[in-house]
């Protein structure tokens, strides 16, 4: 168990919905960071965030947001959408900006029908 | 950006066989470390090594920053070792994976 928690941990929904994944960090850790999965391709960075500040950007759709609340969880909302967007969404943790080991929730799959 | 290449992208052993993994990277990083992403999806943090050598059983670690390249061995390869094997560096914010080596450890 890493210590960083991720719901839910399975999701289906329809072509246009919105939904919104969920992370809570390892305790005391205060950088977050959010990566996509697709079928049989590599980790895509997304976004980090730091003690409540967005810190870095990756490629990260408009129709995708996040944020990272008082309490260092962090949501990711993905709006509109589309076939594509499948994937597993991971979410990860490190104490600081840099320099420190980063730890990985079990992931989210999201399946758009 | 920081620049992260994996060597080979796909390994296929037999049980018992060592393998080397490689990770080369283009500048220097303030943190380095090796994942097994297992058939359930799960990444599995096996090393943080931004330097030096480490070993954990059958697995070790070694990265020479100055040369901007890491290595992963594993020993007597075992079929739960299966899976993709990811390097991922810490530049100035964010994380940057390799794209991973696929191996697939044969009874």
């Amino acid at each position: 168990d890493s210590g960083v928690t991720q719901t839910p941990k399975h999701l289906i929904t329809a072509t246009g919905q919105r939904v919104t994944l969920r992370c809570s960090p390892r305790s005391g850790d205060l950088s977050v960071y959010w990566y996509q999965q697709s079928l049989d391709q590599g980790l895509q960075f997304l976004i980090q965030y730091y003690n409540g500040e967005e810190r870095a950007k990756g490629n990260i759709l408009e129709r995708f947001s996040a944020q990272q609340f008082p309490d260092l969880h962090s949501e990711l909302n993905l709006s509109s959408l589309e076939l594509g967007d499948s994937a597993l969404y991971f979410c990860a943790s490190s104490a600081h900006l840099g320099g420190t080991e980063a730890f990985f929730g079990q992931g989210t799959r999201l399946t758009v029908v | 950006g920081i620049q992260v290449e994996q060597s080979p992208p796909d390994l296929i052993l037999q049980e018992g066989a060592n393998s080397t993994l490689r990770c080369n990277f283009s500048d220097s990083v303030n943190n380095l470390q090796w994942f097994h992403q297992n058939p359930w999806g799960q990444l599995i943090n096996l090393f943080y090594i931004p330097s030096g050598t480490k070993q954990n059983g059958r697995l070790s670690a070694t990265t020479v920053a100055t040369e901007r390249y890491s290595l992963l061995y594993i020993s007597s390869s075992q079929t739960t070792d299966s899976g993709v094997y990811f390097c991922e560096i810490q530049g100035a914010q964010k994380l940057v994976f390799g794209q991973g080596t696929r191996l697939t450890i044969n009874p």
